[in-house]
């Protein structure tokens, strides 16, 4: 089966600017999730949606971050405006229903703001 | 609260054993997942273990899980230099199927 996409891959952008992540989630993984990872750290959950609602979104910077997932297969995660501790890697997963199921990563997108 | 720690650090010489320590917090966790992170790559799941065991063995990766303690510890025997990557344990905070990762830790494996 095909595995999470995610793009772009890299980005570099100026603070006070906006951009965008898009993720196409596995096939039929009604779990999507997106984490940050900022260099030295382990991943930090943003957003969790299952299906096309939201299942935790409690540490997500609500005033300049905003994720959606319409009809329950891709998802896009937004930042507007960017500060420089917005620089890492933003990880999307997805995963089947269910109390173990394995969590499928993309590669990630690498954000630098400048 | 989550929190999932992890020592940051680890060198091996090739052919030894590496043991990787982790602890987490939430005591109704039903798995706990080791996950692999290479240079550039997303995670790549290694392992997992259910709460009602205190071990697995898988080839050359042995996972010990004490529940009391909140302990969960990775083996890797007779670790490669292809071993070398950062580790992050991870717990599934039960009801949510929200996965809470560890610090991670970085195994360096010298030749």
């Amino acid at each position: 089966e095909a595995g999470v996409a995610q793009s772009p891959r890299y980005k570099i952008i100026e603070k006070r600017q906006s951009v965008a992540f898009w993720c196409n989630p596995i096939s039929g993984h009604a779990t999507l999730y997106w984490y940050q990872q900022i260099l030295g750290q382990g991943p930090k959950l943003l957003i969790q949606f299952q299906n096309n609602g939201v299942v935790d979104d409690s540490q997500l910077p609500k005033d300049r971050f905003s994720a959606e997932r319409l009809k329950g297969v891709d998802s896009t995660l937004k930042i507007q405006p960017a500060k420089l501790e917005d620089s890492a890697v933003y990880l999307c997963a997805s995963t089947r229903t269910g109390p173990n199921t394995e969590a499928f990563f993309g590669q990630g997108t690498r954000l630098t703001v400048v | 609260g989550e929190d999932v720690e992890q020592s940051l650090f680890l060198s091996v010489r090739e052919g030894d054993s590496s043991v990787i320590n982790c602890t987490y917090t939430d005591s109704s966790s039903t798995y706990l997942y080791w996950y692999k992170q290479e240079p550039g790559a997303g995670l790549q799941l290694l392992t997992y273990i259910f709460s009602n065991m205190d071990m697995k063995q898988d080839q050359r990766l042995t996972v010990l899980l004490n529940k009391k303690d909140k302990h969960l510890s990775l083996r890797i025997a007779d670790t490669q230099t292809g071993d070398s990557a950062i580790y992050f344990c991870a717990e599934i905070v039960s009801g949510t199927y929200k996965y809470i990762f560890g610090t991670g830790t970085r195994l360096k494996v010298l030749a």
